[in-house]
């Protein structure tokens, strides 16, 4: 079955910072592997989505994720953070279920000091 | 252009009512999809709906039951409900459903009490 792993409940770091939030994944075939970003009360924004091809990716906002088959990870990075990354990030992975849904993790919470 | 669009924003119900929530995609998208999201939690699977038809449903009860209309909006209903069935319901419209190009609408916030 298809599931996905955040390890990290909530980071802090310094804007200016980099940053890596871990994902972890559990699917059988070649997964597709996506991160959103959601703001307070907000929806979900697409940051970068891995089908296939070139293992790093580069998404919105200056982030960018690598996808390692032989961990199951899709990390997601960014060298520099502004006090507007401060957020609720989300790792997911598109599987077959009847229909193209997505599955999450629990999300990574940003807070991002001054 | 107008993105995918929600309402009510919020709303508050009492334990065994019933509440409908409605979803608008973007303009051309004929596939919409509905997520829970409870506090502290990841989005979870509920419907998705393309060309009116259920395309794939996740692991909810029965009291949960949509539909899609012609022009593509659709309506997510919930019945006789829970205190758990407080949460975030988000829809996601995109062009067919088979590319995971989904688009995410803010959300209607249920509370049940």
């Amino acid at each position: 079955a298809q599931s996905v792993t955040q390890p990290d409940i909530h980071i802090t770091v310094s804007e200016g910072a980099s940053l890596e939030l871990r994902c972890n994944y559990s699917y059988g075939a070649t997964p597709y592997l996506f991160w959103y970003v959601q703001s307070p009360g907000q929806g979900l924004q697409l940051l970068l989505k891995y089908f296939s091809g070139d293992t790093l990716v580069q998404g919105i906002k200056g982030f960018e994720a690598e996808f390692k088959r032989s961990q199951s990870s899709f990390n997601l990075r960014k060298p520099s953070v502004h006090w507007s990354d401060a957020a609720e990030y989300f790792c997911a992975v598109g599987a077959w279920a009847g229909a193209n849904n997505l599955f999450f993790g629990t999300g990574t919470r940003l807070t991002v000091i001054p | 252009d107008a993105g995918v669009t929600q309402s009510p924003t919020h709303l508050i119900k009492t334990r065994g009512q019933h509440v409908t929530l409605r979803c608008s995609p973007i303009s051309g998208h004929k596939s919409v999809s509905w997520y829970q999201q409870v506090l502290g939690q990841g989005p979870q699977f509920i419907f998705q709906y393309y060309e009116k038809e259920e395309r794939g449903r996740g692991n909810f009860p029965d009291r949960f039951s949509a539909r899609q209309f012609p022009n593509y909006s659709s309506e997510l209903n919930v019945n006789a409900l829970l205190l758990g069935d407080s949460a975030l319901y988000l829809c996601a419209s995109s062009l067919q459903g088979t590319d995971y190009g989904y688009t995410f609408g803010s959300g209607t916030r249920l509370t049940v009490v």
